[in-house]
């Protein structure tokens, strides 16, 4: 098992491009979700799915699009990249037995 | 709403000193609880975690007992190591909730 695999691991946009961050995991876990990690914030959950099909927003949405199609995929879209958005990002996957399994992140720099 | 608190850091720390890390958490119902630890350019990972009143989880040295009356789950460790130099998160989930509300994060600074 691979757990849960973020890609890129680093990327540098200008202000105002697109991206996405891709995470899949192959756990067949129902929950996934994405966090952004800043100095002294903490993490910070953007957006969240309890299965294919359905997602719902966290604490901190604004300028981050999801979608879950499959089971395996939770894509986070950057639809017009602010220098706000330097950070790192983390996509997580659990099960109903509570244990979280994270990736490894994407290091994310907007000029 | 749901909450945790944990100490602000860094924590610095000789090798073989004591650990504690406070963590208090605010919850409807009996959440189960949990510590993650991040080393430097990586994930989250699980390090420990209780499920119900007075459990105590353990791993590599870590313990942490849930202490319902206070609210509590304290991360401690006997005799540090310079390889425990990390991030610590606290984290809860109560039963109602898909994912689970972390602290800020305790960074833990541990010198030869």
């Amino acid at each position: 098992n691979a757990g849960v695999t973020q890609t890129p691991k680093f990327q540098v946009l200008k202000t105002g491009q697109s991206m996405t961050l891709q995470c899949a995991q192959d756990m067949n876990h129902e929950y996934m979700s994405w966090y952004r990690q800043d100095p002294g914030m903490g993490l910070r959950l953007i957006h969240y799915s309890v299965g294919a099909g359905i997602t719902d927003q966290g604490e901190v949405p604004n300028g981050y699009n999801v979608s879950r199609s499959t089971t395996e995929d939770f894509p986070l879209r950057l639809l017009s990249a602010a220098p706000s958005q330097t950070s790192v990002y983390f996509c997580a996957s659990s099960n109903t037995a509570n244990e979280q399994f994270f990736g490894p992140g994407t290091r994310l720099t907007v000029l | 709403g749901d909450s945790v608190t944990q100490m602000e850091g860094p924590v610095t720390l000789s090798e073989e000193a004591f650990l504690t890390i406070n963590c208090t958490y605010t919850a409807t119902g009996y959440p189960s609880l949990f510590w993650y630890v991040q080393y430097p350019g990586e994930g989250l990972q699980l390090l420990l975690k209780a499920t119900k009143a007075d459990d105590k989880g353990s791993n590599k040295g870590f313990e942490a007992t849930y202490r319902k009356e206070t609210t509590s789950f304290h991360l401690e460790k006997g005799s540090v190591q310079v390889s425990d130099s990390a991030v610590y998160f606290c984290a809860q989930r109560s039963g109602g909730s898909y994912i689970p509300t972390f602290g800020r994060g305790t960074s833990l600074i541990v010198h030869p």
